[in-house]
């Protein structure tokens, strides 16, 4: 089922150092996963997504990995920056159920200077 | 190339009132989807739309919320006879195609007096 949580969990991370982001998503049938950023008072921006078919992906300072066997899904942020400050959420999908996306509950990573 | 907009960005009804949400895709994209984010919560899948047409509404409320996306103009999300319980921020995001990647706009916040 989906992830509802009345307090988000947050991550406090220090700048410079790497985040790591959790996800634990619910149906064995997705197939493909997306985290988003959202900062306060806007909408969720695409960082990186993943088929079923990888276990890791990489991006531009961000990788994400992908546990098929135990339905878990991480985001790495390398250096962290304070510009990452944000709510972040993981998404999955099946593709051949339609395009609609189920999100997780989200994680708050705080960058300390 | 913008991106996903809407408006208003704030929407203030009375109870009873109607609220009208706009969304204008990206350029390009004719699949349009809305979601709703209650404070602290991911988001929650309401309605996806291609052009002219309603293609899952299966996280739509039955009563009151409708939804169209028609052959010119942008998607309007309507809700009618507004309850304090539709206070929430409306997100709209558009892919390219059924298996594109959802970019969103940057919300409509609604408040229900």
């Amino acid at each position: 089922g989906e992830s509802v949580g009345l307090h988000l969990p947050t991550l406090s991370v220090q700048e410079g150092d790497n985040s790591i982001i959790n996800c634990a998503y619910s149906n064995s049938a997705s197939d493909y996963f997306i985290w988003y950023k959202q900062e306060s008072g806007k909408g969720p921006q695409f960082i990186i997504d993943i088929r079923s078919n990888m276990d890791k992906r990489q991006g531009q300072r961000v990788t994400v990995l992908l546990n098929k066997t135990v339905k878990h899904l991480s985001l790495q942020i390398a250096a962290t920056q304070p510009g990452d400050s944000a709510v972040y959420f993981c998404a999955e999908n099946i593709k051949a159920a339609g395009n609609k996306l189920t999100f997780g509950g989200g994680t708050r990573v705080l960058v300390k200077p | 190339n913008a991106g996903v907009m809407q408006n208003p960005r704030h929407l203030v009804r009375r109870r009873g009132q109607e609220a009208r949400l706009r969304c204008s895709p990206m350029k390009g994209h004719s699949h349009v989807y809305w979601y709703r984010q209650l404070p602290e919560e991911g988001l929650k899948f309401m309605v996806y739309l291609q052009k002219e047409n309603i293609i899952d509404e299966s996280g739509m409320p039955k009563e009151r919320f409708s939804a169209e996306f028609p052959k010119e103009g942008p998607s309007i999300l309507r809700i009618q006879q507004v309850v304090r319980g539709d206070s929430a921020a409306y997100f709209c995001a558009s892919s390219l195609g059924v298996d594109g990647t959802q970019y969103f706009g940057p919300g409509t916040r609604l408040l229900v007096l």
